[in-house]
């Protein structure tokens, strides 16, 4: 099955400092990507939809200037943090669309990666 | 908008009692509708999923859903409870093209001896 990746699968920082989770697809290309946030106890809420060559749809209530998505190629998404604060701390989640068609679930499955655990001090 | 409401936000069973983790969707299309399960400090993982084919949907580990569009509903069951089902389930809607998710508030399912 198609597989996402996630790196680092947790970071710790100080707050006042940016960070970068990235999120690859390894073996299909994603012309669309989400990025999700998960609170403790909670469920996922998306944050954004991270298209290929393009700008970011960010949903209500993101800050786009904090929360800085770049998808330069088919197959990787980064999510920067910037200027980190504890408030920030959290579960990023991101999943990827496959483009092409995959035998039995179909083209438009999307994928999780395993998640990306921030801590801000 | 695609909406979901889990209705329980915890359910207990025993070991080798039925499951049931009850799910409604709102939605304006023919939605998609997946369950999904996350165990501690872990990633998502797709039990099933719905897309117009068959109501009744067979997933992994001896999940099924059954789709009722009368009643907006699509809830997941288990004949018999592991103690590896603890975990938390998410059901989630998707309609048109855009294809983002929708992640219902989540049932924690916990299993006891």
């Amino acid at each position: 099955g198609a597989v996402v990746s996630q790196h680092p699968s947790w970071v710790i920082c100080k707050s006042g400092t940016s960070v970068k989770i990235e999120c690859r697809s390894l073996d299909f290309q994603a012309t669309t990507m989400f990025w999700y946030r998960q609170f403790p106890k909670q469920s996922l809420m998306l944050m954004a939809t991270s298209n290929e060559g393009s700008k970011a749809t960010y949903e209500q209530g993101v800050e786009k200037d904090k929360f800085l998505i770049n998808h330069a190629s088919l197959t990787l998404s980064t999510l920067t943090v910037t200027s980190a604060h504890p408030e920030d701390s959290s579960f990023y989640i991101c999943s990827a669309r496959d483009s092409g068609i995959l035998a039995g679930w179909g083209y438009n499955e999307q994928f999780f990666g395993p998640g990306t655990r921030l801590t801000v001090l | 908008a695609q909406s979901v409401t889990q209705l329980d936000s915890h359910v207990s069973v025993s070991e080798g009692t039925p499951v049931l983790l009850r799910c409604n969707y709102s939605s304006s299309y023919s939605p998609s509708l997946f369950w999904y399960v996350q165990h501690p400090n872990k990633g998502l993982q797709l039990l099933l999923k719905y897309t117009s084919a068959a109501t009744l949907v067979k997933g992994i580990n001896g999940f099924e859903a059954e789709f009722k569009k009368s009643e907006t509903s699509f809830h997941l069951t288990k004949p018999s409870a592991h103690m590896s089902d603890a975990a938390e389930y998410f059901c989630v809607v998707s309609e048109g093209g855009n294809n983002d998710m929708r992640f219902g508030a989540g049932t924690r399912l916990t299993v006891k001896p």
